[in-house]
């Protein structure tokens, strides 16, 4: 078990305001990715890390901006959210030495923007 | 740029086989494959590196020609168990994958 969590699972928010979920390992790998996944797109690479303070934009990085101070924990912030960020939102860790390992992706968190 | 999976859908039933197809138009190094359910997270199925043979286990297997940019999911005799989401992840580096569409497998008894 690759110990992932991601917070908050659920969240409703207005259009305009900011949000971060937060995504959490317990096992020290070195890469984390954001994703999210919509109807008809599949997942899209948002952001990802490949160790602390060091980070890259991924396909649909737009809106949102990422923060790794500590090996274990991945921010996702929007700044300002739009509806058309409303998606669900997968963590993910590489468990090797690259990030073209297998990956283990968290629950998920759901994100709604009214 | 996302990598193109073929068809979009799949509907079985128990014990036929199906073929799912991913394709880029950039070179690889690695495509894998997950499967999720409805509800649920992506679940690791196989990863193939450029240079590697054919994988496969129980009767799900996978082949990368690396020369076309294309993989193939070989899904041989169908349980209710195989429905789900199939996602192709392509990675031209070690660094990240890029995902496609998605394949939808429904299996019915």
């Amino acid at each position: 078990d690759a110990g992932i969590t991601q917070s908050p699972r659920h969240k409703v928010t207005e259009t305009g305001t900011p949000v971060t979920l937060r995504c959490h390992q317990t096992e020290n790998h070195r890469y984390m990715y954001w994703y999210r996944q919509d109807p008809g797109h599949g997942l899209r690479l948002i952001h990802y890390s490949y160790g602390v303070k060091d980070t890259d934009k991924g396909e649909v990085s737009d809106g949102y901006s990422v923060s790794r101070s500590k090996t274990e924990d991945f921010l996702l912030t929007l700044e300002s959210a739009t509806s058309s960020q409303t998606s669900v939102y997968f963590c993910a860790i590489s468990e090797g030495l690259t990030g073209a390992n297998v990956l283990t992706f968290g629950a998920g968190s759901r994100l709604t923007v009214l | 740029q996302q990598p193109v999976q073929s068809p979009q859908a799949v509907i079985l039933r128990e014990g036929e086989d199906a073929v799912i197809n991913c394709s880029s138009s950039k070179a690889l190094y690695s495509v894998h494959w997950y499967r999720q359910k409805h509800g649920e997270a992506p679940v690791f199925l196989m990863i193939l590196l450029k240079g590697g043979e054919q994988k496969g286990h129980d009767k799900i297997s996978a082949s990368f020609n690396e020369k076309k940019q294309q993989s193939s999911l070989y899904l041989t005799a169908s349980q209710l168990s195989y429905s789900g989401t199939y996602f192709c992840g392509t990675g031209r580096n070690t660094d990240k994958l890029i995902f496609g569409t998605g394949t939808r497998l429904q299996v019915f008894p």
